[in-house]
């Protein structure tokens, strides 16, 4: 079976300070890995993903996170805080597409980050 | 432009009506999903739907029924048998042998 945990349900950062949003997963097979944005009252956002190859992903917005197997870890981070950053961040796990229910994303519950001017 | 359009934004209801929730898509995928958002839950899967004319029940699928009839449309009846309907429901879809998601802009649904 697989999980998420996401270390805090509230992160406040000052405006132009590091973002760190934690997230730790459980999985018996090698992990598929995302992060998502969601702003009040809207969808959710595709951020990044990790499937295989190069640990350190890139994604939108200047946000990247690094996949440690060794740590179990998957964490979200952006070197300078804007306002605009201010949302909830939600950590999924999924597994390679075998179909079934096996493809299917397992949330966190979300971590929301405020940004203070 | 494609995306995926869930009507309507806000609804209400009375205890002990049913109500569909709308979710439409036009980026030619394969497979559909419902979800509910609670605070501090983050998201739980409530059906989901691979191929045309078959769904399959997620995590917390009591007191909701779903249909696949056409390839576009993954519509979500919340039923009287729902205990706590109150929620953010959202709706995404992905292309087959794909696990990216991509999510609709929600439906949020109060019981009076």
């Amino acid at each position: 079976a697989q999980s998420v945990t996401q270390l805090g349900s509230h992160v406040s950062v000052s405006e132009g300070a590091l973002v760190l949003l934690r997230c730790n997963y459980s999985s018996s097979v090698p992990p598929y890995l995302f992060w998502y944005v969601q702003y009040p009252n809207q969808g959710l956002q595709l951020l990044l993903k990790y499937t295989t190859g190069a640990t350190l992903v890139k994604g939108i917005n200047g946000f990247e996170a690094e996949f440690k197997k060794s740590e179990t870890s998957f964490h979200l981070t952006k070197p300078s805080a804007h306002m605009s950053d201010a949302a909830e961040y939600f950590c999924a796990v999924s597994s390679d597409f075998l179909g079934g229910s096996q493809g299917n994303l397992i949330f966190g519950k979300g971590t929301k980050l405020s940004v203070k001017p | 432009d494609g995306g995926i359009t869930q009507s309507p934004k806000y609804l209400f209801r009375k205890e002990g009506q049913n109500v569909t929730l709308s979710c439409e898509q036009n980026l030619n995928h394969d497979a559909m999903y419902w979800y509910r958002q609670d605070p501090g839950q983050g998201l739980r899967l409530i059906y989901y739907s691979q191929i045309v004319n078959d769904f399959q029940k997620g995590d917390i699928a009591e007191g909701y029924s779903v249909s696949r009839e056409k390839k576009e449309s993954f519509p979500l009846t919340v039923t009287s048998a729902q205990k706590n309907p109150t929620a953010f429901y959202l709706c995404a879809s992905s292309l087959a042998a794909s696990n990216e998601q991509f999510f609709g802009p929600g439906t949020r649904l109060t019981v009076l």
